[in-house]
């Protein structure tokens, strides 16, 4: 059984640059939250989807979306970037919305330069 | 609001025992998680107490209590390879439903 899956695994951008990040979560598992981590925040949440509806936003500006297609996988985009969005964009997964039992993919780590 | 803490480090001797804490602060959730990550990798789940008690799953035991707001992982029999970072998390039962995540525990495992 496949994992998570993130693409691509290391990123660098210039600030003021867009991207986008992409998850495929487990198969069957219709709920994908993204976390960012960084060293000295540890996790902090981004958001949620379940069957392509976002059902939860963290305390992030609105430069952070993200969406969900009908296949479950999930792309993030963050605009106009700044010093401070690098970290490690962590995607993780579950079957359903009820339980901890979530499956993280390998992440993404953005550098901006 | 919502708050885990964890000790920031802990230092333990392989093939010993070693316990991280976790107390919190949120006005109501479904169950406690415990997460490993080590270096360069992504976090991974050890176990879920949803009820109060000891759930045990081989060398790893998480404890809950939620009168005591408070809940532990249980590391046995420790080996090098358990040094990592541990994150208690909880799953907001206030209506946003997500997993929220502690401090995060670095432990390291001497010989």
């Amino acid at each position: 059984k496949a994992g998570v899956t993130q693409t691509p695994r290391y990123l660098i951008k210039t600030r003021g640059q867009q991207v986008t990040l992409s998850c495929s979560p487990i198969s069957g598992h219709r709920s994908v939250s993204w976390y960012q981590q960084t060293p000295g925040q540890g996790l902090q949440f981004l958001f949620e989807y379940f069957s392509e509806t976002q059902r939860n936003k963290g305390n992030f500006p609105g430069r952070f979306s993200g969406r969900q297609f009908s296949n479950s996988r999930s792309e993030m985009n963050v605009s106009t970037l700044e010093l401070g969005d690098s970290a490690l964009y962590l995607c993780a997964s579950s079957a359903n919305r009820q339980g901890g039992g979530y499956t993280f993919g390998s992440g993404t780590r953005l550098t901006v330069v | 609001g919502q708050s885990l803490e964890q000790p920031s480090e802990v230092t333990a001797v392989e093939g010993a025992i070693v316990q991280i804490n976790c107390t919190y602060q949120t006005s109501g959730f479904y169950g406690l998680s415990w997460y490993q990550q080590h270096d360069g990798g992504a976090p991974t789940f050890l176990s879920y107490n949803a009820l109060d008690g000891l759930e045990e799953t081989g060398r790893f035991s998480s404890f809950l209590s939620r009168s005591d707001s408070y809940g532990y992982l249980l590391l046995q029999e420790l080996q090098m390879k358990d040094s990592a970072s541990y994150f208690c998390a909880v799953r907001d039962q206030t209506g946003a439903n997500n997993l929220f995540f502690g401090t995060g525990t670095r432990l390291t495992v001497i010989p």
